[in-house]
Formats: C-alpha cells, structure tokens, sequence
C-alpha cells in the first residue's frame, strides 16, 4: 500500500530565512500531492498540491518540487515567518483509490 | 471557514458509550472522507462516501460505520468507545478528483 514518510519530525528556522521541508512517499502510482498546514487545534488547511505531470509549482511564498524518479516531494518556503509555525503535512493520492495517504509531519518553528 | 462544516467541535464522553460525528461538505462537494488523528500523530484514513454511497475503506475499526445522506451530510458513529478512540476525528470533502478541503474537526475525549 501506500506510505508516506516525512525525513524531519522538526525544523527549526530563523525568521526571514527559507525553510525546506521534505517528503517520501513509497507507491509510484501516486498521481496527485498535496502540501497541508496544520496549525494547533485547527484542521488542516490547503497550502499547494501539484500533479504527477509537473516537477514544480509555484504559490505566494511557496514553491513544491516533485521527484517522480526518487519519489520525493519537498515544500519550499521563501522569507519564513511566525505565522508560518505550524505543522506541515504531506499527501499522496493513488488515481485507483482517490483518498489521500498522510505523512506523519514535519514541525516547523520559526525563531523571531 | 473552509465551507467543511463539523459538529460538534468537543464531545466528552465515558468508555462503553455511543456518539456521533456529523460533517456537512462544501456546497457541490460529493464526495467525504473521514480521517483520525490521534495526538501527534498523522492523519489516517477511516472511509470515503461518493454520493451516498461507501467508496473506500481504509483502518476503520468495526464499531466505527459512517453514512452519507441524500443531502450529502454524512455521520461517523463511533461505539463501544474505548480511552484509545480520544482522537480529532476530521470530514474532507472534495468535487472531483482534485481539492480536498478540510472541517475544523470533533475533538473526542473518552473518559
């Protein structure tokens, strides 16, 4: 089935520098990911998904890279802030099952 | 509000007891999915519903079943609960094959 893993169960960054925070998923079937921010309490909220035919998508502040051949995702974000404190989770959908498989999360910490 | 609507947000309740958890999707969304996540922990999938009907089950223990209604809502019902079922139990909905937007979550506490 599918697994996906995240490589750092915490990072820490200094406000204004970029954070990069990686992803692993293990079925090569996975056509669709999707970065989700996840902030204490809340649900988690939809930062960028890209598709299995593109290598790289841009948002504000935000770009995600996909590495069909090694199976790797990573969330780029540019001039890192305090709001972007937050767990972050990666998803990997398979066409054929159509729900999502999680990462167990990576937790950003952003140092003023 | 990301147009995921979930009741009740926090339900305490005692080990041996029945509840359920309702989830209203976004406005055209067919499809819903439930997800569990337990403290600090992942989400993990328990089961989709496409227009009423069951479409996929993931770890979904046998005394937790779900339904989805003719206006789309659906409800998760979690029985015979045990102290390990205290999880944020989350709704997604999605229109198609890509967007999944998710509720805010039903904190469940069993004491």
């Amino acid at each position: 089935g599918e697994s996906v893993g995240l490589h750092l169960p915490t990072l820490s960054v200094q406000e204004g520098d970029n954070s990069i925070i990686n992803c692993a998923y293990s079925n090569s079937a996975s056509d669709y990911f999707i970065w989700y921010k996840q902030e204490s309490g809340k649900g988690p909220q939809f930062i960028i998904d890209i598709r299995s035919n593109m290598d790289k998508r841009q948002g504000q502040r935000v770009t995600v890279l996909l590495n069909k051949t090694v199976k790797h995702l990573s969330l780029q974000i540019a001039a890192t802030q305090p709001g972007d404190s937050a767990v972050y989770f990666c998803a990997a959908r398979t066409a054929a099952g159509n729900m999502l498989t999680f990462g167990g999360g990576t937790r950003l910490m952003v140092k003023p | 509000d990301s147009g995921v609507t979930q009741t009740p947000k926090h339900l305490i309740t005692a080990t041996g007891q029945r509840v359920t958890l309702r989830c209203s999707p976004r406005s055209g969304d067919l499809s819903v999915y439930w997800y569990q996540q337990s403290l600090d922990q992942g989400l993990q999938f328990l089961i989709q519903y496409y227009n009423g009907e069951e479409r996929a089950k993931g770890n979904i223990l046998e005394r937790f079943s779900a339904q989805q209604f003719p206006d789309l809502h659906s409800e998760l019902n979690l029985s015979s609960l045990e102290l390990g079922d205290s999880a944020l139990y989350f709704c997604a909905s999605s229109a198609r094959a890509y967007g999944y937007t998710f509720g805010s979550g039903t904190r469940l506490t069993v004491v």
